[in-house]
């Protein structure tokens, strides 16, 4: 049973285009977050969701925005996608918002601009 | 700001020999520590964590990890790598000082395991 998915698993695209990552977790979690990846494999938070509200928001363009319809869905949409969003985007999810709550992470959609 | 930091970019060690991943991290009192693994192609795993409590914390696949508030570390060790071992392994940290609820990553250690 996959506890944090995330479609697609591969997505190649072209500069300006607008495309959706969507991430699901069944564990029951009030928690979900974005992560990116870049080329050098740093990990850095993008956004968080807590029951459907958003409680971090990084320095992130304002082209990125994530979207919760509910607690088990977080969704990132970007538009106008440029070369420099090529990158693995994590999904994650934590039991609760507290500081140090274990985080679940999904299997990432990497995301290639052209 | 607090930072992490993963002073080896890539290990290699045989198949049997033992490991130690060093983690140190800049922050406040009171650090939630973790290690994560990533496989090629794969999502993190959560290897270990330490909130508080012993010092020495034990994980899954074999690992420990050892938290020494003297020195700002968090080392991940295993006393005889297998080939399957062979994967990025990322430490990171969370804080209650700050309030910070994500995670912050040091940049990650590359292992690689010769037979």
């Amino acid at each position: 049973d996959t506890a944090v998915s995330q479609t697609p698993k591969y997505l190649v695209t072209q500069m300006g285009n607008d495309k959706s990552i969507k991430c699901e977790q069944n564990l029951g979690h009030d928690t979900m977050y974005w992560y990116k990846q870049d080329s050098k494999k740093f990990l850095k938070i993008m956004f968080s969701y807590n029951n459907k509200e958003l409680i971090i928001n990084e320095t992130v363009p304002n082209r990125f925005s994530p979207k919760s319809p509910d607690k088990a869905h977080l969704n990132l949409h970007i538009n106008s996608l440029e070369l420099g969003d090529s990158a693995v985007y994590f999904c994650a999810s934590s039991q609760y918002s507290g500081v140090g709550d274990t985080q679940y992470f999904g299997p990432g959609t990497r995301l290639t601009v052209l | 700001a607090q930072s992490v930091t993963q002073p080896d970019i890539h290990i290699t060690v045989s198949e049997g020999a033992s490991l130690e991943l060093r983690c140190n991290y800049s922050y406040g009192a009171t650090p939630y520590l973790f290690w994560y693994v990533q496989s090629p192609g794969q999502g993190l795993q959560l290897l270990l964590k330490y909130f508080s409590g012993d010092t020495l914390v034990q994980g899954i696949k074999g690992f420990e990890a050892e938290f020494k508030r003297s020195q700002s570390s968090f080392n991940l060790r295993k006393p005889s790598v297998h080939w399957s071992d062979a994967a990025e392994y990322f430490c990171a940290v969370a804080s209650m000082d700050t309030g910070r609820r994500a995670l912050t990553f040091g940049s990650g250690t590359r292992l690689q395991v010769q037979p």
